[in-house]
């Protein structure tokens, strides 16, 4: 089983939709989490850290469920410039483990 | 952020040959890794490289196949020994942030092994 889940979709939505990420992750001693955005043929960039409280930044909501070990990422009102692949990362005592990454495409 | 220079950016090499990769950071970094990934994949971490020692290598890699250089705080090479089309992948360099936690890439080298 890996280390880090995710769903690799694709995910094909209408700009404007809402769309939700998953990720699970196996190692209960995981300490920090983040999304990271890859676009097609670029690095990965930091999107954005996970709180235990949940945080969001503009149309984007991350979620922890450190019971579950789950994570999650919503973006409300897709744009066109969301399509990329969303990777799932997770610091276990400072070793990075990245998910395989979900594909969204936002349509006109 | 980290700024994160790698050259080359692509290459196409000869089965047998090698490849240096190098890269650069425009600050002083404690950690500093190299990736792989392969087309469709996600990113393999092949090792830490350490500044003044050897580099830790990851389960699946070892020194002979992937040497790593780290002469200072914000420079790295990474060779791909005796290339196999398998080697064909995206090599990217990488260091953590200030903060310990966050990690940043650079652009990457795409390998195209013959």
């Amino acid at each position: 089983r890996k280390e880090v889940e995710q769903d690799p979709g694709p995910f094909n939505v209408p700009e404007g939709a809402t769309v939700a990420f998953n990720c699970t992750y196996s190692n209960s001693a995981s300490q920090s989490f983040f999304w990271y955005r890859q676009d097609c043929r670029k690095e990965p960039k930091l999107l954005m850290s996970v709180y235990s409280s949940g945080n969001e930044d503009g149309r984007f909501t991350a979620q922890l469920n450190r019971a579950s070990q789950y994570i999650s990422l919503l973006i409300r009102d897709s744009k066109l410039s969301d399509s990329a692949t969303y990777l799932c990362v997770v610091n276990r005592g400072g070793d990075m483990r990245f998910g395989a990454g979900t594909r969204l495409t936002v349509k006109p | 952020s980290a700024v994160i220079s790698q050259k080359p950016s692509r290459d196409i090499c000869q089965r047998g040959t090698s490849l240096t990769i190098q890269c650069q950071v425009d600050s002083q970094v404690t950690m500093m890794f190299w990736y792989r990934q392969q087309p469709g994949q996600s990113l393999t971490l092949i090792a830490t490289a350490n500044q003044g020692s050897e580099a830790t290598y990851e389960s699946g890699f070892v020194i002979d196949k992937f040497p790593i250089s780290r002469p200072n705080l914000t420079f790295s090479t990474l060779t791909v020994s005796n290339l196999s089309p398998e080697d064909s992948s995206i090599y990217l360099c990488s260091v953590r942030g200030a903060g310990g936690n966050e990690q940043f890439f650079g652009p990457g080298t795409r390998l195209t092994v013959l």
